[in-house]
């Protein structure tokens, strides 16, 4: 089976950076997503690692170590409009078709 | 270009009624998805349709049923609602040979009686 292990809340101040960490456990792993999600919105497409390393967007990065199972994203230069959820999500690849699981995400709240 | 959308935003249901919930995507895309989001926790699959004219089950089909009328539209129809059917539906939609974006609705939000 899939699990994914996300903490459920961070509190960080507007300016700092933040790490939310993501570990799983699956078969078929392709690659590691992350998702934001104001409350009441749709989930929304942060970044994406197929390989071992950092990705940068921005104020945004994404890690992975396929070795260890484990992800992060990091957020730097928080701002008020960050507060939200985040969720990590696993990549299966199946026969010309992809498959995600997703995490159970971590409130991310932004204080002044 | 709308992207993902759904209908309707908002729904309400008595115990044993039935609904279909409308998605449709103008990206061209051949794989679209149904998932469902119940309060602190993340997205699970219901069901997916890789290409047009297939359907599969995801991790919690039961008690729903979906069509890929084209491929555009994936509808997910729910014959007899029960209340632990309340949630968030969120249909998404990817391209099969492209990124791992998958694009998603605005979301429907359910609840059972």
């Amino acid at each position: 089976g899939q699990s994914l292990e996300q903490p459920s809340e961070v509190t960080a101040v507007e300016g700092a950076i933040v790490q939310i960490n993501c570990t799983y456990q699956t078969s078929g792993f392709y690659g590691l997503s992350w998702y934001q999600q104001h409350d009441g919105g749709a989930p929304t497409f942060l970044s994406y690692n197929a390989l071992d390393g950092l990705e940068e967007t921005g104020r945004f990065s994404s890690f992975l170590s396929r070795s260890d199972s484990y992800g992060y994203l990091l957020l730097q230069e928080l701002q008020m409009k960050d507060s939200a959820s985040y969720f990590c999500a696993v990549r299966v690849r199946l026969i010309n078709f992809n498959k995600f699981y997703f995490g159970s995400g971590t409130k991310l709240n932004v204080k002044p | 270009n709308a992207g993902v959308t759904q209908t309707p935003k908002f729904q309400v249901l008595k115990t044993g009624q039935s609904m279909t919930l409308q998605c449709a995507q103008d990206m061209n895309h051949n794989s679209m998805y149904w998932y469902r989001q119940d309060p602190g926790m993340g997205l699970r699959l219901i069901y997916y349709s890789a290409s047009e004219g297939t359907t599969d089950k995801g991790e919690v089909p039961n008690g729903y049923n979906v069509s890929r009328l084209n491929k555009r539209e994936f509808s997910l129809r729910l014959e007899s609602a029960a209340p632990s059917q309340t949630s968030v539906y969120f249909c998404a939609s990817i391209d099969r040979f492209g990124t791992d974006t998958q694009y998603f609705g605005p979301g429907t939000r359910l609840t059972v009686l």
